[in-house]
């Protein structure tokens, strides 16, 4: 079974600069997640999508950042334009289900840096 | 929203040393989730468990429910374990369950 799939892997910018990541999660996951995990911290959740809408995109800076999951399968997630606060990991994961009742599985991420 | 505490947050151990992470979480939940992060931003979940303890090759993992802690075990550690260890606890947000990540702890295990 192939695992969650992100590119690109690593991305360096300048402030005010746009950048877009994309996530092709397992197949038949309905469940997608995107966080930001800053340096020394633990992941936190950005957007959750079931199939192709929205569950919770509450910690989501709307100002700057969007995402979208098309047809329910591939997402992308874009920050325009990006800050030196966020430089991090962005981490795309998948779930059947609920979270509380199924793993998670996580991609390899894409390591971000602002400068 | 549920804290999730995790100690120590860097742990260093001679090889072949058992090694204990320890998690603690402020409100009750269904089940608890043990990750490992490699260098390089990779996340692998080792356990979800609910109650009592899992085992998988030389990592155990356990929890008791009453008093909000759960345990990770490594018993004879070795350097291709050392990576960061999260532990994950579900909340009810906006109407959906999601995770609340501690912040990890740090194991480096030396030859």
């Amino acid at each position: 079974e192939a695992g969650v799939a992100q590119s690109p892997r690593y991305k360096i910018i300048e402030k005010r600069q746009s950048v877009a990541f994309w996530c092709n999660p397992i197949s038949g996951h309905a469940t997608l997640y995107w966080y930001q995990q800053i340096l020394g911290q633990g992941p936190k959740l950005l957007i959750q999508f079931q199939n192709n809408g929205v569950v919770d995109d509450s910690q989501l800076p709307k100002d700057r950042f969007s995402a979208e999951r098309l047809k329910g399968v591939d997402s992308t997630l874009k920050i325009q334009p990006a800050k030196l606060e966020d430089s991090a990991v962005y981490l795309c994961a998948s779930s059947s289900t609920a979270p509380f009742t199924d793993t998670q599985y996580f991609g390899p991420g894409t390591r971000l840096t602002v400068l | 929203k549920n804290e999730v505490e995790q100690s120590p947050q860097n742990l260093t151990a001679q090889e072949g040393e058992f090694i204990t992470i320890n998690c603690s979480y402020s409100v009750g939940i269904s089940a608890l989730h043990w990750l490992q992060q490699h260098p390089g931003g990779g996340i692998v979940s080792l356990f979800m468990l609910s109650s009592g303890k899992k085992k998988h090759g030389r990592l155990i993992a356990t929890i008791n429910i009453q008093e909000k802690h759960s345990s990770l075990h490594i018993t004879a550690s070795h350097p291709r374990d050392s990576a960061v260890y999260i532990c994950a606890v579900p909340y009810s947000g906006a109407g959906s369950y999601q995770l609340t990540f501690g912040k990890g702890t740090k194991l480096s295990v030396i030859p």
